[in-house]
């Protein structure tokens, strides 16, 4: 098993600019999750889905779109990208029905920077 | 609202020492409680969590983390420290009532020689 993988590990932006960060995931899970790790502020949720076709929103959605069309794969869109969006992402997968109950397998991350 | 807090960004401590990370946590029902680990320039790890049961958890590499309800804690503990622990530590708790996992800050350990 690869576990969780990520695309790119670094991107430079430019204000305004779009892009897609890739997660994909080879363990069959359910729960998938976008984080974003800042400074002294920990990780964030950003948005995460409890299955293929379902998502719902974290403590910091605003600017970023997500969609689950397959179990394995769970992309996040920066629709555009902004200064307050420069961080590292990780994204997180967990098996069974109880979600955030249970074990985050993570990936390596991805370091943004926009500018 | 469900929140965790690290209270110090640093822990130093030398090799073969024991070592204790603090995590006290704030949520309305029964807590679970988790603890992850980050080196650098890689994704978190789990180390342990806390559901129900014992209060003291046993994780991995030697790590455990003993669960106080009264004092509202997780401290994360190791008998005795490796340079190799070196690293990153997060504490997250999930309230059953939300859907979602809230980490704290997290604490920097750094084991010396």
């Amino acid at each position: 098993n690869a576990g969780v993988t990520q695309t790119p590990k670094f991107q430079v932006l430019k204000t305004g600019q779009s892009m897609t960060l890739q997660c994909a995931q080879d363990m069959n899970h359910e729960y998938m999750s976008w984080y974003r790790q800042d400074p002294g502020m920990g990780l964030r949720l950003i948005h995460y889905s409890v299955g293929a076709g379902i998502t719902d929103q974290g403590e910091v959605p605003n600017g970023y779109n997500v969609s689950r069309s397959t179990t394995e794969d769970f992309p996040l869109r920066l629709l555009s990208a902004a200064p307050s969006q420069t961080s590292v992402y990780f994204c997180a997968s967990s098996a069974g029905d109880r979600g955030f109950e249970e074990t985050q397998y993570f990936g390596p991350g991805t370091r943004l920077l926009v500018l | 609202a469900q929140s965790v807090a690290q209270p110090e960004d640093q822990v130093n401590v030398a090799e073969g020492n024991p070592l204790t990370v603090k995590c006290t946590y704030s949520v309305s029902g029964n807590p679970y409680l988790f603890w992850y680990v980050q080196y650098p320039n890689r994704g978190l790890q789990f180390l342990l969590k806390y559901i129900t049961g014992d209060n003291l958890v046993k994780g991995s590499y030697g790590f455990e983390a003993e669960f106080n309800k009264s004092q509202t804690s997780f401290h994360l503990k190791k008998p005795s420290a490796l340079v190799s622990d070196s690293a990153l530590y997060f504490c997250a708790v999930r309230d059953p009532g939300f859907q979602k996992l809230v980490f704290g800050t997290g604490t920097r350990l750094l084991v010396s020689p």
